[in-house]
């Protein structure tokens, strides 16, 4: 069954580092996502990706983070200058179209620790 | 107005017993609902769905309740499993857009 992988499982960094978390969407869908989930909180919608830009973005998508789809398969998150609060568990999910075709798929995460 | 509210924060169930767990939301532009399964490790995965013009949906042992006038869904999972102990979250999204709105989650333990 095809699967939204990312990487790294999990990271840990210095305050003020950049850190780029990757994905790979699942190959024949076209919307691609980025979620957090701050441990034992709720799951929190950052941005969403459709033909190579940004179609949606939440509050928590400051300036500090970008998005990229560098080539045909990847789909990368970056964070510019880590914060102790973007400690977090963060979700790439991708899905084929919108509506009734927009079921998500979520991979597996990528922690992320900021000390 | 965005925000979907979920209850209760964790349930403990017998095995063989109806887990239930319950989501009210603001925005009327919602008309998409699903609920999401959750196990240690692992990202969510789509458990059920349900849009507003049906009252209730029911996938083997999961059923969604649906009432659009009070704003509330609800899983009820029958004959619960310990292998059904996760965490599930009920979300919402505006059919024009992609974004979900996830409820708190609720911690399920599956006593056996």
């Amino acid at each position: 069954e095809p699967e939204v992988t990312q990487t790294p499982s999990h990271q840990v960094t210095q305050m003020g580092q950049e850190v780029i978390l990757r994905c790979v969407p699942i190959s024949n869908h076209l919307y691609f996502y980025w979620y957090r989930q701050i441990l034992g909180q709720k799951v929190e919608f950052l941005v969403s990706f459709y033909n190579n830009e940004i179609s949606e973005k939440s509050e928590i998508f400051d300036d500090q983070f970008s998005v990229e789809r560098p080539d045909g398969s990847n789909f990368t998150l970056k964070i510019r200058s880590t914060k102790l609060e973007d400690s977090a568990m963060y979700f790439c999910a991708s899905s084929y179209g919108t509506g009734d075709t927009g079921e998500l798929f979520f991979g597996e995460g990528s922690r992320l620790t900021v000390l | 107005q965005q925000q979907v509210k979920q209850s209760p924060q964790s349930l403990i169930v017998q095995k063989g017993g109806i887990s239930i767990i319950n989501c009210a939301y603001e925005n009327t532009a919602f008309d998409y609902f699903p609920w999401y399964q959750q196990f240690p490790g692992k990202g969510p995965a789509l458990l059920i769905a349900i849009r507003p013009d049906v009252s209730e949906k029911k996938e083997g042992r999961f059923t969604i309740s649906f009432n659009k006038s009070a704003k509330q869904f609800s899983l009820h999972i029958m004959d619960s499993q310990p292998g059904d102990s996760a965490t599930y979250f009920c979300a919402a999204r505006k059919n024009a857009g992609n974004m979900l709105t996830f409820g708190g989650g609720t911690r399920l333990m599956v006593k056996p």
